[in-house]
């Protein structure tokens, strides 16, 4: 009964290969974000989808690519990935942030070789 | 300046001491403050909000500034479980909400 859960946790994969992760939530949120946390352990946001729609793109690059197809699902489809996108990236889900804390999943942690 | 800014440490405390966090923030329209902890490889989780007129959690208590854009954490009578990163968090609304982190503080409760 994992409240936010993604997969896989664990990505190694080749240089301009395409990859996705996968996130859903159980807690009925309305709003889902993908952060990346880099080598040096800094958690920057990437989206936020609020009900399905992007509400927050923090001038990601375009390989990346968020989806949802309802809103306790998020997707991030990664095109021709590069060296430098190895990170950990953590899905989470809130109910707004004015009134409550955001959950987060476990997170997957990719490397690209 | 970055918009949230930690001492990233590290505190290596003996068992049993106090120790005091501090982080500051760029945007005074900043709407709510959180305290995260992260242990090593996981994911975060939130700690504790942090109100004006302060809040206290059995050992741990929050203090928000907003007038000197300041928040701080303090931890009493440390134990080796409160070994983690804390991570100071900002919540921005502009009408879009999201969380900003600081870099994290990280703590290691020695034996």
């Amino acid at each position: 009964d994992t409240a936010v859960s993604q997969t896989p946790k664990y990505l190694v994969t080749q240089m301009g290969n395409d990859k996705s992760i996968k996130c859903e939530q159980n807690l009925g949120h309305d709003t889902m974000y993908w952060y990346k946390q880099d080598s040096k352990k800094f958690l920057k946001i990437m989206f936020s989808y609020n009900n399905k729609e992007l509400i927050i793109n923090e001038t990601v690059p375009n390989r990346f690519s968020p989806k949802s197809p309802d809103k306790a699902h998020l997707n991030l489809h990664i095109n021709s990935l590069e060296l430098g996108d190895s990170a950990v990236y953590f899905c989470a889900s809130s109910q707004g942030l004015t009134r409550g804390e955001a959950f987060f999943g476990q997170g997957t942690r990719l490397t690209v070789v | 300046r970055k918009e949230v800014e930690q001492d990233p440490g590290p505190f290596n405390v003996p068992e049993g001491a106090t120790v005091a966090f501090n982080c500051t923030y760029s945007n005074s329209a900043s709407q709510s403050f959180f305290w995260y902890r992260q242990d090593c490889r996981k994911e975060p989780k939130l700690l504790m909000s942090v109100y004006s007129s302060g809040n206290e959690d059995g050992r741990f208590t929050a203090q928000l500034n907003r007038a000197s854009q300041y928040i701080s954490l303090l931890i009493r009578d440390s134990k080796l479980s409160d070994s983690a990163t804390y991570l100071c968090v900002v919540n921005l609304n502009f009408g879009n909400e999201k969380l900003t982190f600081g870099t994290g503080t990280r703590l290691t409760i020695i034996p």
